[in-house]
């Protein structure tokens, strides 16, 4: 059964820090996503990582991908308040279907 | 195209009771979803579909879950004799074949609380 872990599960940061955010998954897999969920609102997507290396950016977000270390990070660079948030790995199956981590409560205070 | 549309976006119910949600997809999407979300976790996988064929189901769907595709288009999701448990976040996504996927879009969801 595919496994996977986010930490740190709650992250308060000062704005204009940098951070990162780390996923971990326990099968082997070659797409991932990284999603933004502000309460009581849906699932914004930002990325989808579909290859070993790949690194994607926007704005003050980078993603990357190590499907050999089964590692995924999320690099927030000089914070805002804006980006306050709950963020979400997940991780696809063979099956098309996606298994999610518990997510990254993100508080960015001035 | 405005995007994947749920209805309702609150359902309050007594134990007991039946429920049904409905999913409209973005209509050039053959794949449709559906995960459940409780407070604090991530969404967790219950069904999908492509176009009308449900190909699979999780075994977080009990007996008292049904989900149906008719015609490949809108979704709906019902849950019989509702439990406290089942309070949660209903949410619908839909996607293009998983082999071209590059993502999926979420619906706003269905909360429904269970007194």
């Amino acid at each position: 059964e595919l496994k996977v872990e986010q930490n740190p599960l709650f992250l308060s940061m000062q704005e204009g820090k940098n951070y990162t955010i780390y996923c971990n998954y326990s099968t082997t897999s070659d797409r991932l996503y990284w999603y933004r969920q502000d309460p009581g609102k849906s699932l914004e997507s930002l990325f989808v990582l579909l290859s070993n290396g790949a690194v994607k950016q926007e704005g003050r977000l980078m993603a990357s991908l190590d499907t050999k270390a089964r590692l995924s990070t999320l690099h927030i660079t000089a914070a805002v308040h804006d980006l306050s948030a709950t963020y979400f790995c997940a991780v696809d199956t063979n099956a098309g279907k996606s298994t999610f981590g518990d997510g990254t409560t993100l508080t960015v205070k001035p | 195209d405005t995007g994947v549309s749920q209805n309702p976006r609150h359902k309050i119910t007594k134990r007991g009771q039946n429920v049904t949600f409905r999913c409209d997809p973005i209509s050039e999407h053959n794949r449709l979803y559906w995960y459940r979300q409780t407070l604090g976790q991530g969404p967790e996988f219950l069904t999908y579909f492509q176009n009308e064929a449900q190909l699979e189901k999780s075994r977080l769907l009990s007996d008292r879950f049904s989900a149906e595709r008719p015609k490949g288009s809108f979704s709906t999701l019902e849950i019989q004799r509702t439990e406290q448990g089942d309070s949660a976040m209903y949410l619908c996504a839909s996607s293009f074949s998983w082999e071209g996927n590059y993502g999926y879009t979420f619906g706003s969801g269905t909360r429904l609380t269970v007194v």
